[in-house]
């Protein structure tokens, strides 16, 4: 199976500031995920990284908070905007082989804490 | 009700036991299933895909009901390294994934 980096592994950032996380595979893959996990909870999936055009967000989640950039098969980034304290979580980003029925890997994830 | 649900947990187990998860879903129409393992402060990691006719992987086996709508996981002889909180996965459609809160599995010597 492909191999999936992630950066930063953790980050601690002022509020109201911004902070790119970059997802990298070293094959092209079909699909690329972005994921959000708060302390002692599940993972809630952000939105869709779609190679090409704009990724395709989750209620709650909106563009100008998370913009997405998939310029091409191996690579994604997530941008978390203007950041509060609230935004402090675990951001994950994975892929999956294809279409249907196929699992998800995962990079190691980044921690995110907002002062 | 949540797309899908899992015991909480902890399962506070010893060491060589025997030790089952429940997960049910409410979507009908899944078609893929997944557990995953997750350790703490790490990221999810696939256990096993699950499979109709359900399937084993050495000491852990994984089985599905689709007409009571849940999936169960056996972990038998378990061992120290198994503590981990384990995760139910459900797809949506094509490609969406649902995941459970996790179960959280604690082995003790």
């Amino acid at each position: 199976s492909a191999v999936i980096s992630q950066k930063p592994s953790r980050d601690i950032c002022q509020r109201g500031t911004s902070l790119t996380i970059q997802c990298q595979v070293d094959s092209q893959v079909t699909m690329m995920f972005w994921y959000r996990q708060q302390p002692g909870q599940s993972l809630t999936l952000i939105a869709t990284a779609n190679q090409g055009s704009e990724a395709t967000y989750e209620s709650g989640f909106v563009i100008d908070k998370f913009p997405i950039s998939r310029p091409n098969l191996t690579f994604s980034t997530l941008t978390v905007s203007n950041m509060s304290p609230e935004d402090s979580s675990i951001y994950l980003c994975s892929f999956s082989d294809g279409h249907g029925n196929q699992p998800q890997h995962f990079g190691d994830g980044t921690r995110l804490s907002i002062l | 009700r949540k797309e899908v649900e899992q015991d909480p947990g902890p399962f506070n187990v010893p060491e060589g036991a025997t030790v089952a998860f429940n997960c049910t879903y409410s979507n009908s129409a899944s078609q893929s299933f997944f557990w995953y393992r997750q350790d703490c402060r790490k990221e999810p990691k696939l256990l096993m895909s699950v499979y109709s006719s359900g399937n084993e992987d050495g000491r852990f086996t994984a089985q599905l009901n689709r007409a009571s709508q849940y999936i169960s996981l056996l972990i038998r002889d378990s061992k120290l390294s198994d503590s981990a909180t384990y995760l139910c996965v459900v797809n949506r459609d094509n490609y969406q994934l649902i995941w459970g809160a996790g179960t959280k599995l604690i082995i003790k010597p």
